[in-house]
Order: C-alpha cells, then structure tokens, then sequence
C-alpha cells in the first residue's frame, strides 16, 4: 500500500524566508507524487507533481520539488516566502489506477 | 484548464434528513470521479471511487448505504447524505478523472461543507 508521511504538521516562516515543507512516501511501485495548496474553506489547487520524469519538479507559484528516491522524499520548497503562500499543502502519492493517498497535511504560516 | 464544480458549496440540514451533493465536470468528461472527506484540520480521507454507468467502489469503513454515489453521465456524479447525523458533518471533496495524450490527473471541486444539526 502506498502512502506518505509530511513531517511537521505546522511550519511558521517569515516573509522572504526559504520555504521548506517536508514529505516521504512509501509505495512498493514507482510512485506518482504530487503537492496540493489547500485555502480555508476550498478544495486543493496543484502544484506541481512527478510522474518519473525530470527528478527535479517546478510548479506554480515558485515552488519546486526534488524526487529523491534514495531517500523516498519529496519535498517541497520555495527560496523565498510570501505572505499569500499562508496555507494548508498536502502531500500526495497515487498509483497508475490514480488510487490518491495524501498525507496529514502542514499548515504554512507567514509571518510578516 | 479542467474545472470541476461542486454544488452546493455549503449545506446545512436537520439530522435525519437526506443531502444530496452533486459533482460536475464542466469543460472534460469524466468515467471516473472520486469522493473524499475532510475533517477539521485533517487530511482529505478516499471515500469512494465513483464510475460513470456502473456501481461505485467503496472504502473501507464507508457505509454504502448511507452514502449514496450516483455516476449517471460523464460529467456528474452525486453522493446522497442518507439519514444524516452530526458526525455527518465534514468538508466533503470530488475530484474528476481527465486522460490526456495517455496520463490523468485529478481535478477537484472546491468542496461542500455539510453541517447537520
């Protein structure tokens, strides 16, 4: 079964301030791996996502994530926080029958 | 781009009562949609696995009967609410299906809160 794991359930930043929000996955196939924006009270923007093409994944809004295999990570970052990047980012790892799994979720903070 | 709608956006009933939530591809069709519900401060958890012209797939520990999943066309599936009771209440989340050039990806909805009384 498959499944990710997102390290930290709050991240608190200052504006400017690198952005780094942490995920490993478990999958027992190449996995699909994918970063969703969630803003109160609305359903999940994508990111960005790898599907076993280029390792490193450039998304929307200035994030990027690196697929590192040896060490069943995808993390998320962004060299420089903005206040408007305050919100809920999910994790999510999904095989090629789309079966979605999404971790538990880390609440970004900005601070001005 | 793929948009998917959800209606209504919020919904607020009387226990014991049934609430119906529709999905909608709006631009794409769909032979499979996905429903997930969300608690507060919690992750999305897979309910159900909805396909158009056939019976839905279920998770473990959903009730079928009480949720109800209708995938009657491509572009619209429904979860019916049955007999709802307070611990109904969640943010509920559909995502549609889009194949392009050989891959898919999810698209969601932007949610239903359901608030039962």
């Amino acid at each position: 079964a498959q499944s990710v794991t997102q390290l930290g359930s709050h991240v608190s930043v200052s504006e400017g301030a690198l952005v780094l929000l942490r995920c490993n996955y478990s999958s027992s196939v190449p996995p699909y791996l994918f970063w969703y924006v969630q803003y109160p009270n609305q359903g999940l923007q994508l990111l960005l996502k790898y599907t076993s093409a280029a390792t490193l994944v450039k998304g929307i809004n200035g994030f990027e994530a690196e697929f590192k295999k040896s060490e069943t990570s995808f993390h998320l970052t962004k060299p420089s926080a903005h206040m408007s990047d305050a919100a809920e980012y999910f994790c999510a790892v999904s095989d090629k029958n789309n079966d979605m799994r999404f971790g538990a979720g880390t609440r970004l903070t900005v601070k001005p | 781009g793929a948009v998917v709608s959800q209606h209504p956006s919020w919904v607020i009933c009387k226990s014991g009562t049934s609430v119906k939530i529709e999905c909608r591809s709006l631009d794409f069709q769909a032979t499979t949609m996905f429903w997930y519900r969300q608690f507060p401060k919690q992750s999305l958890m897979l309910m159900a696995t909805s396909n158009e012209g056939s019976k839905a797939t279920y998770e473990q520990g959903v009730e079928k009967d009480k949720f109800l999943i209708n995938h009657a066309s491509l572009t619209l599936s429904t979860l019916t609410v049955t007999s709802a009771h307070p611990e109904d209440s969640s943010f509920y989340i559909c995502s549609a299906l889009r194949g392009l050039a050989g891959s898919y990806e999810q698209y969601f909805g932007p949610g239903t809160r359901l608030t039962v009384t």
